[in-house]
């Protein structure tokens, strides 16, 4: 089945910086990677998806990148801000299959 | 906020006994699924129900079932509970019966097994 690894595990940057965030996927066959923020406490929100026919999509300041050769894909924040702080969630998936594979998340800490 | 909602909120079972965890979907939406999200981990599937049948199931026991009602409201249950069972347990709806379709997740159920 899929596998999906996601780092870093957590990050720490000052408001205003720009955060990267990347995940690895093992099935060449996925071709929907969804980015899911997760404050404490509450449910994961879908933040932006990409599809395997684009490589970039980007909404305001977040964009996430693929590459289909690699089986990697990325997740940009630009322009941090405290709000941002929370858990960030990687997934895949593949048409014809209902499972969404998640990574583990990485725990996104902006300071003022 | 999405339209999914999940109850109970919160519930403390001990070992062995059962527990049913309930859901409904966002209106228009007839696919719901099911995950597991363990302390510090990301999501694991569990099933998906689609137009009131079973279409996938993760890497679970038997002993976690659930059903789908026609109003696309859904029920997750859990027998003979164990402790790694404690989690918070979420439901996601959407329309169709794949993942492709963004997934919309409730607010969960957290589930201590004591």
């Amino acid at each position: 089945g899929e596998n999906v690894e996601q780092h870093p595990s957590t990050l720490s940057v000052q408001e205003g910086d720009s955060a990267v965030i990347k995940c690895t996927y093992s099935d060449s066959a996925s071709n929907y990677f969804p980015w899911y923020k997760q404050e404490l406490g509450k449910r994961p929100q879908l933040i932006i998806d990409i599809r395997s026919n684009v490589g970039e999509k980007k909404d305001q300041r977040i964009a996430v990148t693929l590459n289909k050769t690699a089986k990697h894909f990325s997740l940009h924040i630009t322009e941090t801000q405290p709000e941002d702080s929370a858990v960030y969630f990687c997934a895949a998936s593949r048409s014809g299959y209902s499972t969404l594979t998640f990574g583990k998340g990485t725990m996104l800490l902006v300071s003022p | 906020e999405t339209g999914v909602t999940q109850s109970p909120t919160h519930l403390i079972k001990t070992r062995g006994q059962q527990v049913t965890l309930r859901c409904s979907s966002q209106s228009g939406h007839n696919t719901v699924s099911w995950y597991q999200q363990a302390l510090g981990q990301g999501p694991q599937f569990i099933f998906q129900y689609y137009r009131e049948e079973e279409n996938g199931r993760g890497n679970f026991p038997p002993r976690f079932s659930g059903l789908q009602f026609p109003n696309y409201s859904s029920e997750l249950n859990v027998n003979a509970l164990e402790l790694d069972d404690s989690a918070l347990y979420l439901c996601a709806s959407s329309s169709g019966g794949g993942p492709q379709e963004t997934q919309y997740f409730g607010p969960g159920t957290r589930l201590l097994v004591l």
